[in-house]
């Protein structure tokens, strides 16, 4: 089973700056079956990029994805007051099917 | 647009089932291009996905290793919804719990979400 490690934890940073989170898969994967999801508080997780790089609909060019085999980034360009929240990395399987989360990395200005 | 609004009891017993429904608007349960999930929350063990079903010319159903034994997941074609079941529940199954529907087409990722439920377990 494919174990994902989100890093920092925590990331300390102001309105404005750029914030760099990481998902490391503990064995290369397929970069089709990487994203990243955006939680606020009380709210259920939100979509941000699907297949490692892409935009899901209504989401912000401010967002953006990259990486491949194990290492996989979130950028966030110009932090605006509402990105200061908790992300996560979600890979899947086909077979046998299953979806898994990496533990989160919590943006706080 | 896709809805998803979930129903069932905050509080369930230990050794009881716990038990939720997905009540679909926008959508049916019987498209056969997404399939039907869920997910639960607790601060102790993060993000979990529990399972899906879908229809491809018949039901089809997966379920995480985690909770296969005691897991079941169904639709009901009448009421447009589907449901969550999870037996012999303890106080490790306290979670919101989150019914989600995924993307229409490749790669598959969880694209909508219920508003999220509360289960406690607890006597």
């Amino acid at each position: 089973e494919i174990v994902l490690t989100q890093s920092p934890g925590t990331l300390s940073l102001s309105p404005g700056e750029r914030a760099t989170l990481s998902c490391r898969a503990s064995q290369s994967i397929d970069s089709n079956y990487l994203g990243w999801y955006q939680q606020k508080r009380g709210q259920a997780p939100r979509l941000l990029i699907f297949g490692a790089s892409t935009r899901a609909t209504g989401i912000p060019d401010r967002f953006s994805g990259s990486g491949s085999g194990t290492d996989f980034t979130l950028t966030i360009n110009r932090l605006e007051p509402e990105d200061f929240v908790v992300y996560y990395c979600l890979h899947y399987r086909d077979s046998p099917f299953a979806y898994t989360f990496g533990q989160g990395t919590k943006v706080e200005i | 647009q896709v809805q998803l609004q979930q129903s069932g009891p905050g509080l369930v017993k230990p050794s009881q089932t716990l038990s939720l429904t997905c009540a679909i608007s926008g959508d049916s349960v019987s498209s056969d291009s997404v399939a039907w999930n869920w997910v639960r929350q607790s601060p102790s063990r993060g993000l979990e996905w529990l399972g899906r079903t879908y229809y491809r010319s018949r039901w089809y159903t997966d379920y995480a290793v985690f909770v296969k034994s005691r897991i079941t997941i169904y639709a009901d074609t009448s009421k447009n919804q589907f449901s969550l079941q999870l037996q012999s529940v303890s106080p490790e199954d306290t979670a919101v719990y989150y019914c989600t529907r995924d993307r229409p087409s490749f790669p598959w990722f969880l694209a909508y979400w219920g508003q999220g439920s509360l289960v406690t377990v607890s006597s």
